[in-house]
C-alpha cells in the first residue's frame, strides 16, 4: 500500500512568495495532521483534520498559514506571504484514529525561504 | 497537559552493544505511548506502541520498550545495536487529544 505522499520534497523560494505544500493521506485514514520540524522547536503540530474538517488549528503560527482539505485524499498547507523564519521541514501524517492508532508520516517537504 | 521528556540529546554506542533510550511522560491517566525513528531526510517511522496490557512491547527491527507506570517511563531497548540503527528516535504520548513528541535522541553507532 502507498504511504503518505507529500510534494514537493524540496522547495526553495524567495521571501514574500506564496508556498503551497501538498499531502495525500493513506486511503481510508480519516485523520490528517500537519507538523513542522525545526532544530529549535522540534516537532510541532500545526493543525489536524477529521473527515476533512479542521478540528484543531491552535498550532498554526500566524494568519499567513492556512490549511485545507477539500476531499479525503488531498490536503494543502499554504504560506502567504512566506518569511525566512518559515524555513523548516513540514510533515503530513495520517491515521485511522486520533489516539488509538499510530500516525503514518510522509517523507516531508524541506522548505527554504531566502 | 501531557508532555514527554527525553533526557539524552545524543547517545553513542558501539556496534553490537546494548542500547537503552530513556523516555518519561506526564499524563494523568494511562496514555498511549509510541516510539518513532527518523533517518536523515526521511519521515518518522513507527517502531512500537503501547496501549494497554503487557507492559513489555515488541517492535520492529528488534526493538522493545517497557511501560513502567510507577516511574512514568517508556524506555526503548535493543540488545545488540547495528550500524543501520543510527538515527534520531522520538518518544510520543497521546492522551486522547494530540500526539506530543519528545525532543528526540540522536543515536550514533561506532564501529
Amino acid at each position: 500500500d502507498a504511504g503518505v505522499i507529500q510534494s514537493p520534497r524540496h522547495e526553495v523560494t524567495e521571501m514574500g512568495q506564496e508556498v503551497t505544500l501538498r499531502c495525500k493521506p493513506i486511503s481510508g485514514h480519516d485523520y490528517l495532521f500537519w507538523y513542522r520540524q525545526t532544530m529549535m522547536r522540534g516537532l510541532e503540530l500545526l493543525i489536524y483534520f477529521n473527515n476533512n474538517v479542521p478540528i484543531d488549528d491552535s498550532g498554526m503560527p500566524e494568519d499567513r498559514f492556512s490549511a485545507k482539505m477539500p476531499n479525503a485524499s488531498f490536503s494543502t498547507l499554504k504560506i502567504q506571504p512566506s518569511e525566512p523564519r518559515d524555513s523548516a521541514v513540514y510533515f503530513c501524517a495520517s491515521s485511522s484514529d486520533r489516539g488509538n492508532q499510530p500516525q503514518h508520516f510522509g517523507d516531508g517537504t524541506r522548505l527554504s525561504i531566502l | 497537559a501531557q508532555s514527554v521528556t527525553q533526557p539524552d540529546i545524543h547517545i553513542t554506542v558501539s556496534e553490537g552493544a546494548s542500547l537503552e533510550l530513556r523516555c518519561n511522560y506526564s499524563y494523568g491517566a494511562t496514555p498511549y505511548l509510541f516510539w518513532y525513528v527518523q533517518s536523515p531526510g526521511q519521515g518518522l517511522q513507527l517502531l512500537l506502541k503501547y496501549f494497554s496490557g503487557d507492559t513489555l512491547v515488541q517492535g520492529i527491527k528488534g526493538f522493545e520498550a517497557e511501560f513502567k507506570r510507577s516511574q512514568s517511563s517508556f524506555n526503548l531497548r535493543k540488545p545488540s545495536v547495528h550500524w543501520s540503527d543510527a538515527a534520531e528516535y522520538f518518544c510520543a504520548v497521546n492522551g486522547g487529544n494530540k500526539l506530543v513528541f519528545g525532543a528526540g535522541t540522536i543515536l550514533r553507532v561506532k564501529s
